[in-house]
């Protein structure tokens, strides 16, 4: 089975510190993604990775960075937290190709609020 | 550009009834469509896709999707729901050639003993 892994479930921060959220995907996927989730505006694109040091902004990626070192890892980077990133954030991850029939697996995700 | 819409923000059934959840969705070209579903404090948990062929498909417990082309719909379905059904469902589409999976609202649904 696809297993992708979040570093926290629960997290909380202060305003204005860095954050960082980790992913860990054991199938070999090229394709990684983090979505936010909100009540009512279901899941939200912040970036995707196809590969290795290379990324894509999705729909939202103001406040956000993402790094990919290696294959298996993408991390999230909150540079300045606010209260509006408040929210679940989702990981997933994606067998390669452009096609788009491939599903995505999805990590537990991470809620994390900013106080 | 590519949406989906979920009409219901929330659909209650009995047990043992059959359950519906509606998805519409909007795209260029030909749409690859997908149902997940997600459990309190769960990530979520792909279903079912629909890619080409067989406008009916199946998928994981017990659900299955009609997609319908002049419709454009691809409603989710079960003959008879359980209690353990209880949970948040997403509809998503992509557009062949694209990476990025575009997800509707959500469909909180309850399914009473």
């Amino acid at each position: 089975d696809v297993k992708v892994t979040q570093s926290s479930r629960y997290l909380v921060k202060r305003t204005g510190e860095k954050v960082f959220l980790e992913c860990v995907q054991d199938m070999d996927h090229e394709n990684m993604f983090w979505y936010r989730q909100d009540p009512g505006l279901g899941l939200r694109l912040i970036y995707f990775s196809y590969d290795v040091k290379m990324k894509e902004k999705g729909d939202i990626p103001e406040g956000y960075s993402v790094s990919r070192e290696k294959k298996e890892r993408f991390s999230l980077i909150l540079e300045s937290a606010s209260t509006n990133q408040t929210s679940m954030y989702l990981c997933a991850s994606s067998s390669p190709g452009t096609l788009g029939a491939y599903e995505q697996y999805f990590g537990p995700g991470t809620r994390l609020t900013v106080t | 550009a590519q949406s989906v819409a979920q009409p219901e923000d929330q659909v209650n059934v009995a047990e043992g009834n059959p359950l519906t959840v509606k998805c519409t969705y909007s795209v260029s070209g030909n749409p690859y469509l997908f149902w997940y579903v997600q459990y309190p404090n769960r990530g979520l948990q792909f279903l079912l896709k629909y890619i080409t062929g067989d406008n009916l498909v199946k998928g994981s417990y017990g659900f299955e999707a009609e997609f319908n082309k002049s419709q454009t719909s691809f409603h989710l379905k079960k003959p008879s729901a359980l209690v353990s059904d209880s949970a948040l469902y997403f509809c998503a589409v992509r557009r062949l050639g694209d990476y990025k999976l575009s997800f509707g609202a959500g469909t909180t649904v309850t399914v009473r003993a």
